[in-house]
This record gives C-alpha cells, structure tokens and sequence, in this order.
C-alpha cells in the first residue's frame, strides 16, 4: 500500500520569501512521485514529477523538489514566492506498473504582499 | 490542443437519483482514470480504464458506482441511488499510455451536490 502524508494544511509566506512545502510518502516499491498544483475553479496541473532519474526535479513556475529516499520525503521549494504561487498544492505517489495515484490531502499556500 | 473536458461542470440531484458523468479524455491517450475529491481532501482514485477495460475498480466504494468506456475514448461515470455522503468533485484524467511515469492531464471535474 502507498500513502502521503502532508505537514501543514495551510501555510502562509511573504512574496519574494522561501516556499516550502512538505510531503512525505510511505511505498513498498521504489515510487514516482508527483506535485500538482491545483488554482481556484481549475484541474490539477502537474508540476514537477520524479520518475527514477535525477533525485533533484525541477518543474515549471521556478518549483523544485528533491527525492531523499533516507527521509520518504518529496519536499516543494521555490526560492521566492509570486503571488500567482497562492494556490492548493497536492503530492502524490504513484505505482510503477501504471499510473493510479494516491494523494496528500493537500496544502493551501497563501502569499501575501 | 483540447484537454480533458467533463459535463457537467456542475450537477445537482435529490437523494435517490440516478446521474451520469461523462469525461472526454485528450485524443489518443489510452489511459483513463476517475477520482473523486471531497472538501478539504485530496482526490481518492476510483477507477483505471486502458482502452475499453476497467483494468483496476478497486477504488469504487460499492456497487451503486459503475463506470464505462465502451469505445476506447469517452467514459462515463454512473451513480445509483445516490446518497448525501456521494457529493464531491469527480475528476477525471488521462495519459497517453497508463505507465506510471506519464503524467495524467485532468478535467476541471464535475461537482456533484446531492440535496
């Protein structure tokens, strides 16, 4: 079984200050591992993603995350906040047979100015 | 191109009701997923279609819940009798092949609100 877990529901930065987001994943196989970000009335888009490769991920809107797989963790950074960052944020861990995800619950970012 | 595209955007029906969900999936993906998201929640995996066959519905919560895909492309996600506990956000994605390093490219989903 797999399963994400994701510290804090809700954070909240300055614009221009350090976004962290936490997750942290439990998996009986070697995992992929996902970020989706998901704005106010549309679908998740995908923002970075770890398939095995290089353990450092960069993806799009300036965002990374790097696979430490001595922590199960899949951390979200991005070194200065835009307000256009505010947003829920959702990791996910998948299978490698075929892509069913299992989520976090999600965590709300809000930037202020 | 086009994304996945769901309707109704939004769906509102009386306890008991049946109601159906569609989802268009991207053209060519093969891989088709159904989740469902409740308030405050992250999306819970329903149900895993590679071209016409549900290949996993290990995520459909009983048997009121039943999903097609009769030509490969279009899916509809049907509910029985439906009950207050089965509102939420369903949400469908698809992805070119079903392997698990595609990204799947989701719906803005269907709100489903049972009265």
């Amino acid at each position: 079984a797999q399963s994400v877990t994701q510290l804090g529901s809700h954070v909240s930065v300055s614009e221009g200050a350090l976004v962290l987001l936490r997750c942290n994943y439990s998996s009986s196989v070697p995992p992929y591992l996902f970020w989706y970000v998901q704005y106010p009335n549309q679908g998740l888009q995908l923002l970075l993603k770890y398939t095995s490769a290089a353990t450092l991920v960069k993806g799009i809107n300036g965002f990374e995350a790097e696979f430490k797989k001595s922590e199960t963790s899949f951390h979200l950074t991005k070194p200065s906040a835009h307000m256009s960052d505010a947003a829920e944020y959702f990791c996910a861990v998948g299978g490698t047979s075929y892509g069913k995800l299992t989520f976090g619950q999600g965590t709300i970012l809000t930037v202020h100015p | 191109g086009a994304g996945v595209s769901q309707t109704p955007s939004n769906k509102v029906t009386e306890k008991g009701k049946y109601v159906e969900l569609r989802c268009d999936p991207i053209s060519g993906h093969t891989a088709l997923y159904w989740y469902r998201q409740s308030l405050g929640q992250g999306p819970e995996f329903l149900i895993y279609f590679q071209g016409t066959g549900a290949a996993d519905d290990s995520g459909l919560p009983n048997d009121r819940f039943f999903a097609v895909r009769p030509e490969g492309s279009v899916s509809t996600l049907k509910i029985q009798r439906t009950e207050r506990g089965d509102s939420a956000v369903y949400l469908c994605a698809s992805s070119l092949s079903g392997s698990g390093t595609d990204t799947q490219y989701f719906g803005p989903g269907t709100r489903l609100t049972v009265l």
